[in-house]
């Protein structure tokens, strides 16, 4: 069983939808939790950085922490046909050694359509 | 671009034959990390840098890879005898090592297709 988990999709929805994204995880040591975007073909793009437990919003976007069920979510609002690509959730540790070494999701895709 | 950097963006080679890969970092980023992305797939950790230093392989680091990085500036991955099967998206990032950040970033990537 990987360490997390992500459901691939793909994920459709209609402009202006709220999408709703989430992972699982099994390791109790992960502490920081990452959301990147990446287009085809591209690099992933850091979107979303949380540590521990909680929420934190940016602008059209909305990430939650619940480390009690280890589940985390990234929810967009107002999507844009520009939204659509593969979204990864990302985690690492808390000790030296795991900082910037990070355990990803297989990655959702995300497709908004006009 | 003050962006992570790698080059080529695309390398076709045949299978044996062997590649390198540059990254250049964030110019002020410490840490310098190598990852494995395969399609449909999150990328894979495969080693990470502190200024010069190597401090951990992954696994998947078979022999016929290594990595450099020469006065803790840019880094180098190379690939010895390539087989089909490290056809894949090879990936850099960065990061400022103090406590409390993990934010990495990523390079766009070198695609490598084995053949």
């Amino acid at each position: 069983q990987k360490e997390v988990e992500q459901d691939p999709g793909p994920l459709s929805v209609p402009e202006g939808a709220i999408v709703s994204l989430n992972c699982t995880y099994s390791n109790s040591a992960f502490q920081y939790f990452m959301w990147y975007r990446q287009y085809s073909r591209k690099g992933p793009e850091l979107l979303m950085y949380t540590y521990s437990s909680g929420n934190k919003e940016d602008g059209r976007f909305t990430a939650q922490v619940d480390k009690s069920s280890k589940y985390i979510s990234l929810f967009i609002r107002d999507s844009q046909p520009s939204d659509s690509a593969t979204y990864l959730c990302a985690m690492s540790g808390v000790t030296t050694d795991s900082w910037g070494k990070l355990q990803f999701g297989a990655g959702t895709q995300v497709v908004v359509t006009p | 671009d003050t962006g992570v950097s790698q080059n080529p963006r695309h390398k076709i080679t045949k299978r044996g034959q062997n590649v390198t890969f540059r990254c250049d970092p964030i110019s002020e980023h410490n840490r310098l990390y190598w990852y494995r992305q395969t399609l449909g797939q999150g990328p894979e950790f495969l080693t990470y840098f502190q200024n010069e230093a190597q401090l951990e392989k992954s696994r998947l680091l078979s022999d016929r890879f290594s990595a450099e990085r020469p006065k803790g500036s840019f880094s180098t991955l190379e690939i010895q005898r390539t087989e089909q099967g490290d056809s894949a998206m090879y990936l850099c990032a960065s990061s400022l090592e103090r406590r409390g950040n993990t934010e990495a970033f990523f390079g766009q990537g070198t695609r490598l297709t084995v053949v």
